[in-house]
């Protein structure tokens, strides 16, 4: 299954820790977006990347939350000093071109990392 | 700040009946809406795909777009137990989804 795949599926941090979450994109895809959500809510834009760039992050807190997609490897989410308020399911969703996002709407989603933090 | 705007339900309806969603946004410069379809610790799947004025058919669904009044809506014909699920509809803003909160449908058989 070439699908969108995010690891790890579960995470249970202490306040204070670090969390690091990783998405490796559809094949083919070169565009990857983190979505947040809190419980019975919706999903909530984070930030928007290319390969090595960053090209939307106006949904990142200011504080504690950075991301990448390097040229080689997964996108990873990183939040810092993790606070009880960042327990959520954080989606990872890839397309081919941003170009082809609005022709079709279809962002493949992965299954998500589930944070829980104690 | 762009937004999409949903009534979070829940909205329940007897198995066979037209459900019927609704969604208004913000930004009128979005050309492009979305429902997507997420099943209780899921990830969504998108379901239908809108872009003009007027209505959009595929099975048992059918999508409204209303650009005027900014307003979208998904029609679910015949309902049946498996759709129920929370409904999330989105708009295209500056190359990327923007998300309403959903609605939750339940069909009662």
């Amino acid at each position: 299954n070439a699908g969108v795949m995010q690891n790890p599926r579960h995470l249970v941090r202490r306040r204070g820790q670090e969390a690091r979450l990783r998405c490796s994109p559809m094949k083919g895809h070169s565009h990857v977006y983190w979505y947040r959500q809190l419980p019975e809510e919706g999903l909530k834009f984070m930030v928007y990347l290319q390969k090595e760039n960053i090209i939307d992050e106006s949904g990142m807190p200011k504080e504690r939350f950075s991301a990448e997609f390097p040229k080689e490897g997964p996108s990873i989410l990183r939040i810092q000093q993790v606070v009880r308020g960042d327990s959520a399911a954080y989606f990872c969703a890839s397309s081919g071109t941003s170009g082809e996002l609005l022709d079709t709407g279809e962002l493949f989603f992965g299954e998500g990392s589930r944070l829980t933090v104690l | 700040q762009k937004e999409v705007e949903q009534n979070s339900g829940p909205l329940s309806v007897p198995e066979g009946a037209i459900a019927s969603l609704n969604c208004t946004y913000s930004d009128r410069g979005s050309q492009s809406f979305f429902w997507y379809r997420q099943y209780s610790g899921k990830s969504p799947e998108l379901i239908m795909s809108i872009y003009s004025n007027g209505d959009k058919e595929d099975g048992r669904f059918t999508a409204q777009l209303n650009k005027a009044s900014q307003y979208v809506s998904l029609l679910i014909r015949d309902s049946q137990p498996s759709d129920s699920a929370t409904y999330l509809c989105a708009g295209d803003s500056s190359y990327k989804l923007i998300f309403g909160s959903g609605t939750r449908l339940l069909v009662r058989p």
